[in-house]
């Protein structure tokens, strides 16, 4: 079946460093691709997404390229900020597979220190 | 732009109360979705609805009841609280269409001493 697996956490880095949280997946089908975003004490934000082999999702300066070789969706950012700090999801959806459900990662807490 | 709105923010119930969560959504999205996140977890699905009048059971349904008699609402009914249903309750909706993303509320706190 569908599943997401998502890099463990937390990370912590400093402030300017690059960040790369790895997402890999298992679809039959041909899923579309999220990354959300959860910063404390508030819901899940939609961050980007990527429908199709290739795309490129980016938002805030966060880019993810859905790789259908490898099956990833790794969220990058070339110089992370301390209201970064949050924890980040990756989701998968496979409707002909997964119905009208989201197939969630475990999450992954950042922590950018100054 | 409410989106979606959740009611309560936070509760504390005995054991062996009710109570029910609110979730309302002015987007017009057919499909909505209750998930539970436990301190440091992912997120469980407890119910989904692909519309009104149309109801199906995620991976942790036992302990709770939903109803779809709107588009717009989706309540959440507790019967019997137990201190295992502690957790924050996250309410979702989106469009039908494949590969639109779910947009999510702020989440309801809920304790049960």
């Amino acid at each position: 079946g569908d599943s997401v697996t998502q890099m463990e956490g937390p990370v912590t880095l400093s402030e300017e460093a690059f960040l790369t949280i790895n997402c890999t997946y298992t679809a039959t089908g041909y899923p579309s691709l999220f990354w959300y975003v959860q910063y404390p004490g508030e819901g899940l934000q939609l961050l980007l997404k990527a429908t199709k082999a290739d795309d490129k999702g980016s938002n805030k300066g966060f880019e993810a390229t859905y790789r259908k070789e490898t099956t990833s969706f790794h969220l990058e950012k070339g110089s992370v900020q301390v209201s970064d700090s949050a924890v980040y999801f990756c989701a998968l959806s496979d409707p002909p597979n997964t119905g009208n459900q989201f197939y969630f990662g475990t999450g992954t807490s950042l922590t950018v220190i100054p | 732009n409410a989106g979606v709105t959740q009611t309560p923010k936070f509760r504390i119930l005995k054991i062996g109360q009710s109570m029910t969560l609110q979730c309302t959504q002015d987007m017009n999205h057919n499909y909505m979705y209750w998930y539970r996140q436990d301190p440091g977890m992912g997120l469980k699905l407890i119910y989904y609805s692909v519309g009104a009048g149309i109801t199906d059971k995620g991976e942790v349904p036992n302990g709770y009841n939903v109803s779809r008699s709107t588009t717009e609402d989706f309540p959440l009914r507790l019967e019997l609280a137990a201190p295992s249903q502690t957790s924050v309750y996250f309410c979702a909706s989106r469009d039908s269409h494949s590969n639109q993303p779910q947009h999510f509320g702020d989440g309801t706190r809920l304790s049960i001493l």
